[in-house]
């Protein structure tokens, strides 16, 4: 079956020290992928995406995300982070052969240490 | 532009009551979608609405119904609450040619008791 994977349920990083979080996903066509973040208690907010080409993506707040397609990964990076980082951190992939949908990894939960 | 607005903020039921959560875009987006997001398991597709007069199950569409009023205004029913039904309900809506980038409302949290 199809599936999104995010195997870290939970991440704790300094203030300041780099960040990548993981995405895998199973489908054996090219997705489109994407990572959403929210905030306590807020909506998703959209951080970057990736359809085609340069597989370095740039998004918002400073986070990159790098597509490997040999790996099945879309992990998202951050250089230096930043206490109002922390947040839970969503991939999705999705896929022009399921129409009109988007199918979410769990989450992670970003803690940051000051 | 409000992006996508979702009614109530919070709300609280007892088992067998019935509610609607309204939901609605003013992007001019085609399709529609409901999630509900519970603790470790992100948010699954309850139902979706590619475009004004379709609606479509999504992963988990057992004990709601859905209505697509028109083009900003996708609700969703709950017909005979359960606590199984306790979540977080997000609206979000995305434009045709956009590869699904989909855009969400704040949520709804709704206590089934």
């Amino acid at each position: 079956a199809q599936s999104v994977t995010q195997p870290d349920i939970h991440i704790t990083v300094s203030e300041g020290a780099s960040l990548e979080l993981r995405c895998n996903y199973s489908y054996g066509a090219t997705p489109y992928l994407f990572w959403y973040v929210q905030s306590p208690g807020q909506g998703l907010q959209l951080l970057l995406k990736y359809f085609s080409g340069d597989t370095l993506v740039q998004g918002i707040k400073g986070f990159e995300a790098e597509f490997k397609r040999s790996q099945s990964s879309f992990n998202l990076r951050k250089p230096s982070v930043h206490w109002s980082d922390a947040a839970e951190y969503f991939c999705a992939v999705g896929l022009m052969e399921y129409g009109n949908k988007l199918v979410f990894g769990a989450g992670t939960i970003l803690r940051v240490k000051s | 532009n409000a992006g996508v607005t979702q009614t109530p903020k919070f709300q609280v039921l007892k088992t067998g009551q019935s509610m609607t959560l309204q939901c609605a875009q003013d992007m001019n987006h085609n399709s529609m979608y409901w999630y509900r997001q519970d603790p470790g398991m992100g948010l699954r597709l309850i139902y979706y609405s590619a475009s004004e007069g379709t609606t479509d199950k999504g992963e988990v569409p057992n004990g709601y119904n859905v209505s697509r009023l028109n083009k900003r205004e996708f609700s969703l029913r709950l017909e005979s609450a359960a606590p199984s039904q306790t979540s977080v309900y997000f609206c979000a809506s995305s434009a045709p040619g956009t590869y699904n980038e989909q855009f969400f409302g704040p949520g709804t949290r709704l206590t089934v008791l």
